[in-house]
Protein backbone atom coordinates (compact mmCIF):
# COMPACT_ATOMS: atom_id res chain seq x y z
CA UNK A 1 0.00 0.00 0.00
CA UNK A 2 1.99 3.24 -1.27
CA UNK A 3 -0.82 5.60 -0.61
CA UNK A 4 -2.90 8.09 -3.01
CA UNK A 5 -0.08 10.09 -4.69
CA UNK A 6 -0.53 13.91 -6.54
CA UNK A 7 1.33 15.90 -8.78
CA UNK A 8 2.47 18.40 -8.42
CA UNK A 9 2.42 19.12 -5.00
CA UNK A 10 1.74 23.21 -5.49
CA UNK A 11 1.52 24.63 -8.31
CA UNK A 12 1.32 28.02 -9.61
CA UNK A 13 -0.01 29.76 -12.76
CA UNK A 14 -1.24 33.27 -13.88
CA UNK A 15 -5.13 33.57 -14.77
CA UNK A 16 -6.22 32.18 -18.24
CA UNK A 17 -3.66 29.84 -18.46
CA UNK A 18 -4.61 25.91 -18.38
CA UNK A 19 -3.66 23.58 -15.55
CA UNK A 20 -3.34 19.76 -15.08
CA UNK A 21 -2.92 17.58 -11.78
CA UNK A 22 -2.94 14.20 -11.48
CA UNK A 23 -3.37 11.83 -9.10
CA UNK A 24 -2.27 8.01 -8.75
CA UNK A 25 -4.56 6.22 -6.25
CA UNK A 26 -3.99 2.91 -4.12
CA UNK A 27 -3.63 0.03 -6.73
CA UNK A 28 -6.93 -1.87 -6.33
CA UNK A 29 -9.23 0.70 -5.74
CA UNK A 30 -11.82 1.25 -8.05
CA UNK A 31 -13.24 4.64 -6.87
CA UNK A 32 -11.68 7.61 -7.00
CA UNK A 33 -12.65 11.02 -6.04
CA UNK A 34 -11.88 14.67 -7.01
CA UNK A 35 -12.50 17.76 -4.19
CA UNK A 36 -11.54 21.19 -3.62
CA UNK A 37 -10.69 22.46 -0.51
CA UNK A 38 -10.22 26.31 0.63
CA UNK A 39 -9.02 27.53 3.96
CA UNK A 40 -11.45 26.75 6.90
CA UNK A 41 -13.48 24.76 4.83
CA UNK A 42 -14.24 21.40 4.43
CA UNK A 43 -13.73 19.06 1.17
CA UNK A 44 -16.48 20.22 -1.55
CA UNK A 45 -16.87 17.17 -3.77
CA UNK A 46 -15.80 17.57 -7.50
CA UNK A 47 -16.42 14.36 -9.29
CA UNK A 48 -15.97 10.81 -8.94
CA UNK A 49 -15.40 7.73 -10.70
CA UNK A 50 -15.98 4.24 -10.64
CA UNK A 51 -13.46 2.29 -12.59
CA UNK A 52 -12.79 4.58 -16.01
CA UNK A 53 -16.89 5.89 -15.63
CA UNK A 54 -17.21 9.37 -14.49
CA UNK A 55 -20.33 8.55 -12.37
CA UNK A 56 -21.08 12.03 -10.60
CA UNK A 57 -19.99 15.50 -11.41
CA UNK A 58 -20.79 18.38 -9.30
CA UNK A 59 -23.69 20.84 -10.57
CA UNK A 60 -21.29 23.58 -9.06
CA UNK A 61 -18.55 22.76 -11.09
CA UNK A 62 -17.46 25.26 -14.68
CA UNK A 63 -16.96 23.86 -17.29
CA UNK A 64 -13.80 24.77 -17.41
CA UNK A 65 -12.93 21.61 -15.03
CA UNK A 66 -12.72 17.87 -17.02
CA UNK A 67 -11.39 14.87 -15.12
CA UNK A 68 -10.46 11.98 -16.85
CA UNK A 69 -9.49 8.05 -15.42
CA UNK A 70 -8.29 6.27 -18.87
CA UNK A 71 -8.28 2.20 -17.63
CA UNK A 72 -9.22 2.88 -14.61
CA UNK A 73 -6.24 3.67 -13.33
CA UNK A 74 -4.62 7.26 -12.70
CA UNK A 75 -6.69 10.37 -13.13
CA UNK A 76 -6.56 13.79 -14.44
CA UNK A 77 -8.15 16.61 -13.34
CA UNK A 78 -7.78 19.67 -15.70
CA UNK A 79 -8.57 23.41 -15.13
CA UNK A 80 -9.11 25.68 -18.70
CA UNK A 81 -8.80 29.53 -18.34
CA UNK A 82 -7.58 29.73 -14.69
CA UNK A 83 -9.53 32.76 -12.23
CA UNK A 84 -7.99 33.43 -9.27
CA UNK A 85 -10.76 32.08 -7.40
CA UNK A 86 -10.01 28.41 -8.53
CA UNK A 87 -7.38 28.64 -6.48
CA UNK A 88 -7.38 26.32 -3.37
CA UNK A 89 -6.18 22.62 -2.45
CA UNK A 90 -7.11 20.05 -4.77
CA UNK A 91 -7.48 16.31 -3.10
CA UNK A 92 -7.87 13.59 -4.63
CA UNK A 93 -9.48 10.34 -2.56
CA UNK A 94 -9.64 6.46 -3.47
CA UNK A 95 -11.33 3.32 -1.98
CA UNK A 96 -12.34 0.09 -2.74
CA UNK A 97 -16.03 0.74 -3.23
CA UNK A 98 -18.68 -1.57 -3.46
CA UNK A 99 -19.18 -3.16 -6.94
CA UNK A 100 -22.95 -3.00 -7.47
CA UNK A 101 -23.18 0.79 -7.37
CA UNK A 102 -26.13 2.04 -5.26
CA UNK A 103 -27.29 4.14 -2.75
CA UNK A 104 -25.19 3.77 0.28
CA UNK A 105 -22.11 2.17 -1.68
CA UNK A 106 -19.70 4.71 -0.43
CA UNK A 107 -21.07 4.57 3.08
CA UNK A 108 -19.01 0.94 3.93
CA UNK A 109 -15.88 2.57 2.32
CA UNK A 110 -13.00 4.84 3.99
CA UNK A 111 -11.62 7.20 1.59
CA UNK A 112 -7.55 7.28 1.36
CA UNK A 113 -6.72 10.96 0.80
CA UNK A 114 -3.88 12.13 -0.96
CA UNK A 115 -1.73 14.82 0.32
CA UNK A 116 -3.29 17.44 -2.53
CA UNK A 117 -1.98 19.80 -5.03
CA UNK A 118 -2.01 23.38 -3.73
CA UNK A 119 -2.81 25.75 -6.46
CA UNK A 120 -2.30 29.28 -6.85
CA UNK A 121 -3.69 31.27 -9.27
CA UNK A 122 -2.52 34.82 -9.72
CA UNK B 1 -27.36 19.26 2.27
CA UNK B 2 -24.26 19.88 3.33
CA UNK B 3 -23.80 18.97 7.20
CA UNK B 4 -23.45 21.26 9.98
CA UNK B 5 -20.85 21.20 12.36
CA UNK B 6 -20.11 22.15 16.26
CA UNK B 7 -18.52 24.02 17.57
CA UNK B 8 -16.13 25.77 14.87
CA UNK B 9 -13.62 25.75 17.17
CA UNK B 10 -12.56 24.09 20.50
CA UNK B 11 -9.29 24.55 22.96
CA UNK B 12 -8.61 21.95 25.94
CA UNK B 13 -6.23 20.89 27.78
CA UNK B 14 -4.75 17.08 27.90
CA UNK B 15 -6.70 15.22 29.35
CA UNK B 16 -10.10 17.04 29.30
CA UNK B 17 -13.03 15.56 26.92
CA UNK B 18 -14.67 16.73 24.04
CA UNK B 19 -17.74 16.14 22.01
CA UNK B 20 -18.27 17.46 18.13
CA UNK B 21 -21.31 17.39 16.83
CA UNK B 22 -22.70 16.65 13.09
CA UNK B 23 -26.09 17.28 12.10
CA UNK B 24 -27.79 16.89 8.64
CA UNK B 25 -31.22 17.85 7.80
CA UNK B 26 -31.33 14.76 5.43
CA UNK B 27 -32.15 10.77 6.01
CA UNK B 28 -28.34 9.48 6.19
CA UNK B 29 -27.27 6.09 5.41
CA UNK B 30 -23.36 6.73 7.00
CA UNK B 31 -21.38 9.39 8.64
CA UNK B 32 -17.60 8.82 8.10
CA UNK B 33 -15.23 10.72 10.68
CA UNK B 34 -11.69 12.36 9.07
CA UNK B 35 -8.82 14.41 10.84
CA UNK B 36 -7.11 16.59 9.27
CA UNK B 37 -3.95 18.40 10.54
CA UNK B 38 -2.30 21.74 9.14
CA UNK B 39 -0.71 21.00 5.54
CA UNK B 40 -1.61 17.13 5.33
CA UNK B 41 -4.10 15.13 3.74
CA UNK B 42 -7.45 13.97 5.95
CA UNK B 43 -7.11 10.62 7.53
CA UNK B 44 -10.09 8.43 8.48
CA UNK B 45 -11.12 7.93 11.70
CA UNK B 46 -14.34 6.17 11.54
CA UNK B 47 -17.77 4.98 9.47
CA UNK B 48 -20.95 4.67 11.19
CA UNK B 49 -23.85 3.30 9.10
CA UNK B 50 -27.41 3.45 9.79
CA UNK B 51 -28.56 1.63 12.76
CA UNK B 52 -27.37 3.97 15.60
CA UNK B 53 -24.14 1.76 16.24
CA UNK B 54 -21.56 3.53 18.56
CA UNK B 55 -17.88 2.62 16.93
CA UNK B 56 -14.80 3.15 19.09
CA UNK B 57 -11.42 3.92 18.45
CA UNK B 58 -8.96 4.09 20.61
CA UNK B 59 -10.03 7.08 23.34
CA UNK B 60 -12.23 8.50 20.57
CA UNK B 61 -15.93 6.99 19.61
CA UNK B 62 -18.86 8.16 17.22
CA UNK B 63 -22.39 7.64 17.71
CA UNK B 64 -25.03 7.71 15.09
CA UNK B 65 -28.61 8.97 16.17
CA UNK B 66 -30.62 7.57 13.03
CA UNK B 67 -34.06 9.49 14.59
CA UNK B 68 -31.85 12.80 14.48
CA UNK B 69 -29.67 12.21 11.75
CA UNK B 70 -26.85 13.55 13.61
CA UNK B 71 -23.52 11.88 14.82
CA UNK B 72 -21.28 12.81 17.87
CA UNK B 73 -17.58 12.17 17.78
CA UNK B 74 -16.38 12.05 21.85
CA UNK B 75 -12.67 12.36 22.04
CA UNK B 76 -11.35 11.57 25.84
CA UNK B 77 -8.58 11.94 27.89
CA UNK B 78 -7.49 14.55 25.12
CA UNK B 79 -3.51 13.84 23.80
CA UNK B 80 -2.39 16.73 21.96
CA UNK B 81 -1.94 13.99 18.67
CA UNK B 82 -6.01 14.69 18.80
CA UNK B 83 -5.33 18.50 17.59
CA UNK B 84 -6.47 19.38 14.24
CA UNK B 85 -9.58 20.13 12.50
CA UNK B 86 -12.16 17.32 12.71
CA UNK B 87 -14.29 16.80 9.36
CA UNK B 88 -17.98 14.53 9.14
CA UNK B 89 -18.67 13.70 5.69
CA UNK B 90 -22.38 12.35 5.27
CA UNK B 91 -23.92 9.62 2.64
CA UNK B 92 -27.54 10.67 2.49
CA UNK B 93 -30.37 8.66 1.28
CA UNK B 94 -32.06 9.43 -1.86
CA UNK B 95 -28.45 11.31 -2.83
CA UNK B 96 -25.93 10.10 -5.21
CA UNK B 97 -23.05 8.12 -4.09
CA UNK B 98 -20.29 10.49 -2.53
CA UNK B 99 -19.82 12.23 0.38
CA UNK B 100 -20.39 15.90 1.32
CA UNK B 101 -18.42 17.18 3.98
CA UNK B 102 -18.78 19.78 6.92
CA UNK B 103 -17.02 22.96 7.58
CA UNK B 104 -15.17 21.30 10.55
CA UNK B 105 -14.27 21.30 14.19
CA UNK B 106 -11.17 22.93 15.07
CA UNK B 107 -9.81 21.26 17.78
CA UNK B 108 -6.51 22.33 19.67
CA UNK B 109 -5.09 20.23 22.56
CA UNK B 110 -2.89 22.05 24.94
CA UNK B 111 -0.42 20.65 27.40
Amino acid sequence: DTGVSQNPRHKITKRGQNVTFRCDPISEHNRLYWYRQTLGQGPEFLTYFQNEAQLEKSRLLSDRFSAERPKGSFSTLEIQRTEQGDSAMYLCASSLGDLRPGQGAVGREKLFFGSGTQLSVL
Amino acid sequence: QQPVQSPQAVILREGEDAVINCSSSKALYSVHWYRQKHGEAPVFLMILLKGGEQKGHEKISASFNEKKQQSSLYLTASQLSYSGTYFCGTETQGGSEKLVFGKGTKLTVNP
